[in-house]
C-alpha cells in the first residue's frame, strides 16, 4: 500500500541555519504531496503542496519539489527562525482517493 | 476564515464512561475524518465519512464509533473509555473532489482517561 517515510527527529538547528527534512514515498499512480506543520498544542496546518511531478510548493520561506524519479518531496528552508520550531508531517493523497497517508512526523527545534 | 472546530481542547474522563467528541466544519466539505495522535506513532485514522449518514472504518476503529447526522458535524464516540484511549484526537475535513486539496484540521482535543 501507499506509504510515506520521513527522517527521524528531532532535528536541532541554530537560528538562521539551513533546513532540510527528508520525505520519500511509495504510491501507485501520481499522488499529490503535502507538508503539514503542527505547533505545540495545536492541530495540523497545511504548509505547502504539489500536485504533479516537478511542481514546487512554497510558503513562508519553505519549499519542496515533487521529484517523481526519486519519489521524494524534501522540505527546505534557507534560514530557520525560533518560531519554526514545530513538528512537520509529510503526506500523500493517491490518484482518485481522498484519504491522506501521513509520515510519522519530524520535530524541529531551533535555538537562538 | 474557514474553520474546523472541536468542541473541547482538554477533557478528563473516567474509565468506563461514554465519551463524545464533537467536530463541526463551516466549509460545506463532504469528507470528514477522525485521527488519534500518539508519540512515536504519528497520526492514525479511526473513522471517516464521505457523506451524511455514511461512515467507514479506518485503521484503528476498535472501541470507537461515529455519527454523522448533518453534513457539518462529525462526532466520535468512545463507547466505554479506557486508559489506552488517552490521546490527542484530531478532526479534519476536505472537499469531495479528487485529493489535491488536502485537509483542514481542527485544533485537537487532548483526552485523558483516568
Amino acid at each position: 500500500g501507499d506509504s510515506v517515510t520521513q527522517m527521524e527527529g528531532p532535528v536541532t538547528l541554530s537560528e538562521e541555519a539551513f533546513l532540510t527534512i527528508n520525505c520519500t514515498y511509495t504510491a501507485t499512480g501520481y499522488p499529490s504531496l503535502f507538508w503539514y506543520v503542527q505547533y505545540p498544542g495545536e492541530g495540523l496546518q497545511l504548509l505547502l503542496k504539489a500536485t504533479k511531478a516537478d511542481d514546487k510548493g512554497s510558503n513562508k520561506g519553505f519549499e519542496a519539489t515533487y521529484r517523481k524519479e526519486t519519489t521524494s518531496f524534501h522540505l527546505e528552508k534557507g534560514s530557520v527562525q525560533v518560531s519554526d520550531s514545530a513538528v512537520y508531517f509529510c503526506a500523500l493523497s493517491s490518484t482518485g482517493f481522498q484519504k491522506l497517508v501521513f509520515g510519522t512526523g519530524t520535530r524541529l527545534l531551533v535555538s537562538p | 476564515d474557514v474553520k474546523v472546530t472541536q468542541s473541547s481542547r482538554y477533557l478528563v474522563k473516567r474509565t468506563g464512561e461514554k465519551v463524545f467528541l464533537e467536530c463541526v466544519q463551516d466549509m460545506d466539505h463532504e469528507n470528514m475524518f477522525w485521527y488519534r495522535q500518539d508519540p512515536g506513532l504519528g497520526l492514525r485514522l479511526i473513522y471517516f465519512s464521505y457523506d451524511v449518514k455514511m461512515k467507514e472504518k479506518g485503521d484503528i476503529p476498535e472501541g470507537y464509533s461515529v455519527s454523522r447526522e448533518k453534513k457539518e458535524r462529525f462526532s466520535l464516540i468512545l463507547e466505554s473509555a479506557s486508559t489506552s484511549q488517552t490521546s490527542m484526537y484530531l478532526c479534519a475535513s476536505s472537499p469531495a473532489q479528487e485529493g489535491t486539496h488536502g485537509y483542514t484540521f481542527g485544533s485537537g482535543t487532548r483526552l485523558t482517561v483516568v
